[in-house]
């Protein structure tokens, strides 16, 4: 998998909509770009994934590069239940894992 | 749809004791996984298994941790004998194992302390 870079932390007011953004320079052609979340004591939860085209979903919008070497996750109204450790991973192994790294604190202010 | 269920959801021992999880993945879903999560970190993956075979357990510390899922449903870990290190949350996530879908689902974890 590629290595992907995120922020350590980001802050984010309630209703405006929070972009959080991750680097994988040297993501392959065939390998998707996944985002997960984890709130404070549950397990990760599936947000959404992409190859080379943006992606919408009930609860975000995923915008990849034409280069695809970054991409940003967007939560267009972020809530306080928003606030969570989000990941960011690159993936296309056959084996089908994910490697997971520190992620970025979202936290939602009132 | 029931999700992953894991139990228990804490446990305490002291260390050199041992100590099992308990995974109930989503029904129908071939691939089962574990992980192990260390505070302020990201999940690892443990082990990795396909129906009642096991795919991937490089990252498995085997001297003392040991996995099985009987019958390709439910799983349990084992650590015996727990070391002070081994204080984390174990996660148990499934998946249906579809081309090109690295979509997981994930329990709420066991949270290990070992003191």
């Amino acid at each position: 998998d590629a290595k992907t870079t995120q922020p350590t932390s980001m802050d984010c007011a309630e209703g405006r909509a929070a972009n959080l953004p991750c680097n994988h320079s040297t993501i392959s052609g065939n390998e998707y770009v996944y985002w997960y979340r984890q709130i404070h004591s549950q397990g990760p939860q599936y947000i959404i994934h992409g190859l080379k085209n943006n992606e919408t979903n009930e609860m975000a919008s995923l915008i990849i590069t034409e280069d695809r070497k970054s991409s940003t996750l967007i939560l267009p109204h972020a809530t306080l239940r928003d606030t969570a450790v989000y990941y960011c991973i690159a993936t296309g192994g056959s084996n089908y894992k994910l490697t997971f790294g520190k992620g970025t604190l979202l936290t939602v202010n009132p | 749809e029931a999700g992953v269920a894991q139990s228990p959801r804490y446990k305490i021992i002291e260390k050199r004791q041992s100590v099992a999880f308990w995974c109930n993945p989503i029904s129908g879903h071939a691939t089962l996984y574990w992980y192990q999560q260390i505070l302020g970190q990201g999940p690892k993956l443990l082990i990795q298994f396909q129906n009642n075979g096991v795919v991937d357990d490089s990252q498995l510390p085997k001297d003392r941790f040991s996995a099985e899922r009987l019958k390709g449903v439910d799983s349990t870990l084992k650590i015996q004998p727990a070391k002070l290190e081994d204080s984390a949350v174990y996660l148990c996530a499934s998946s249906m194992r579809q081309r090109h879908s690295y979509e997981q689902y994930f329990g709420p974890g066991t949270r290990l302390t070992v003191t």
